[in-house]
């Protein structure tokens, strides 16, 4: 059964850039849609951006332009890094996958979570 | 697409039936609607895609009907492990986005 393990600093300097790897347990990155999603405290989800197995990727207009998201075969992870980040970037970051490899699809398999707090 | 779920907050015992509602400002297309339930300190667990498709391993207590703006999620028989909030998120429209939530909490 595949898994995802979000793994990163807790605590981000605004400016800074966030960065964070998800592992991916029990299974392979294969043909999925491969997402970041956050949850800041009070707020509702939101989704950050998605990479397909073959390395093409979309992001949240709100956040494109600080966003990269990038895949990792050979070590069976994808990341995620947020440019520019300010307090409003704290959050829970949650990984996930999609249910299956068509688009647009739900999100079926979700990392626990880790906490970023953006301070000084 | 902003969805707004209905009520914020229900209160019911152990049993009851609870109905849950998700509005959407602008039609959700090919009803790309899902619906997650997440417990404190969990991440959310995906109940129903497609407005009314199952996920693997969730009981049939749970079911998803609507199309176009409105969209319910039923749970037919609360029972303890139930009570959580519950999230509807459309995924036809990009980006996908999601309601603010709404908490079944134990009356």
């Amino acid at each position: 059964q595949v898994q995802l393990q979000e793994s990163g600093p807790g605590l981000v300097r605004p400016s800074e850039t966030l960065s964070l790897t998800c592992g991916v347990s029990g299974g392979y990155i294969s043909a999925y849609y491969w997402s970041w999603i956050r949850q800041s405290p009070g707020k509702r989800l939101e989704w950050i951006g998605h990479i397909y197995y073959s390395g093409s990727t979309n992001s949240n207009p709100s956040l494109k332009s600080r966003v990269t998201i990038s895949l990792d075969t050979s070590k069976n992870q994808f990341s995620l890094k947020l440019g520019s980040v300010t307090a409003a970037d704290t959050a829970v970051y949650y990984c996930a996958r999609s249910y299956s490899g068509s688009y647009p699809d739900a999100f079926e398999i979700w990392g626990q979570g880790t906490m970023v707090t953006v301070s000084s | 697409i902003v969805l707004t779920q209905s009520p914020g907050t229900l209160s019911l015992s152990p049993g009851e039936r609870a109905t849950l509602s998700c509005r959407a400002s602008q039609s959700v297309t090919s009803s790309y609607l899902a619906w997650y339930q997440q417990k404190p300190g969990q991440a959310p667990r995906l109940l129903i895609y497609g407005a009314s498709s199952r996920a693997i391993g969730i009981p049939d207590k749970f079911s998803g009907s609507g199309s176009g703006t409105d969209f319910t999620l039923t749970i037919s028989w609360l029972e303890p492990e139930d009570f959580a909030v519950y999230y509807c998120q459309q995924y036809g429209s990009s980006p996908g986005t999601f309601g603010q939530g709404t908490k079944v909490e134990i009356k």
